[in-house]
């Protein structure tokens, strides 16, 4: 059974950098046919995609945040990670990593989602 | 970016009657290649990460009821659920994956009248 879990502080300052880890469990996070992404949501709000990685280090951002972003993996600790830069308050919100296939040119929805962690931008 | 918009915002349906949810992109999601729509639909609980119910706009997902049922191509698409139940109370989204960045609607909150 595919387990994501997100780890990290959920207590950073404004202008300081946000890092959090997505632990994969009962999948290789090599394996050629998905990509490992990152979605956040404010509290009470929607979700926004903030980029995903494939395990060859290719990635993918969401131009709204690509200046801020950078998402990286290691496949020996079957891991992938978010580090965003200089955080407000409108970056507090739960992070979820998540899963998706993709194949050729083509795209596939998050069909497996880590619980989520919320990070607070207070100082 | 592809806009995604959702109607209604919240939706009171009482228990056992149809339940209908509807998600519009601004451009269209249909890929003219293979002929499928780049359209997912998810349920949100509290304090839950949203579950894919429905991909390529009509697919349902191993082990989803078969009362949820997806329609609809190119920017217009419907998100029904035929009999409402308890366990069904959530938060909507649809989401294209048609191109980069992947976005959401804004949601529908689904509650029992």
């Amino acid at each position: 059974q595919l387990q994501l879990r997100e780890s990290g502080p959920g207590l950073v300052k404004p202008s300081a950098t946000l890092s959090l880890t997505c632990t994969v469990s009962g999948d290789s996070i090599g394996s050629s046919i998905f990509y490992w992404g990152w979605i956040r949501q404010p509290p009470g709000k929607g979700l926004e995609w903030i980029g995903s990685i494939y395990y060859s280090g290719t990635t993918y951002y969401n131009p709204s945040l690509r200046s801020r972003v950078t998402i990286s993996v290691d496949t020996s600790r079957n891991q992938f990670s978010l580090k965003l830069t200089s955080v407000t308050a409108a970056d507090t919100a739960v992070y979820h990593c998540a899963r998706h296939p993709a194949g050729g040119n083509n795209w596939h929805p998050f069909d497996y989602w880590g619980q989520g962690t919320l990070v607070t931008v207070s100082s | 970016d592809v806009v995604m918009t959702q109607s209604p915002d919240s939706l009171a349906v009482s228990l056992g009657e149809r339940a209908t949810i509807n998600c519009k992109s601004r451009q269209s999601v249909l890929y003219n290649s293979n002929n499928k729509n780049y359209l997912a639909w998810y349920q949100q609980k509290p304090g839950q990460p949203p579950k894919l119910l429905i991909s390529w706009a009509s697919t349902r997902e191993s082990g989803v009821p078969d009362r949820f049922s997806g329609s609809g191509s190119g920017t217009d698409f419907t998100l029904t659920i035929s009999s409402l139940q308890a366990e069904d109370v959530a938060v909507y989204f649809c989401q294209q994956y048609y191109s980069t960045p992947f976005t959401f609607g804004p949601g529908t909150k689904v509650v029992i009248k």
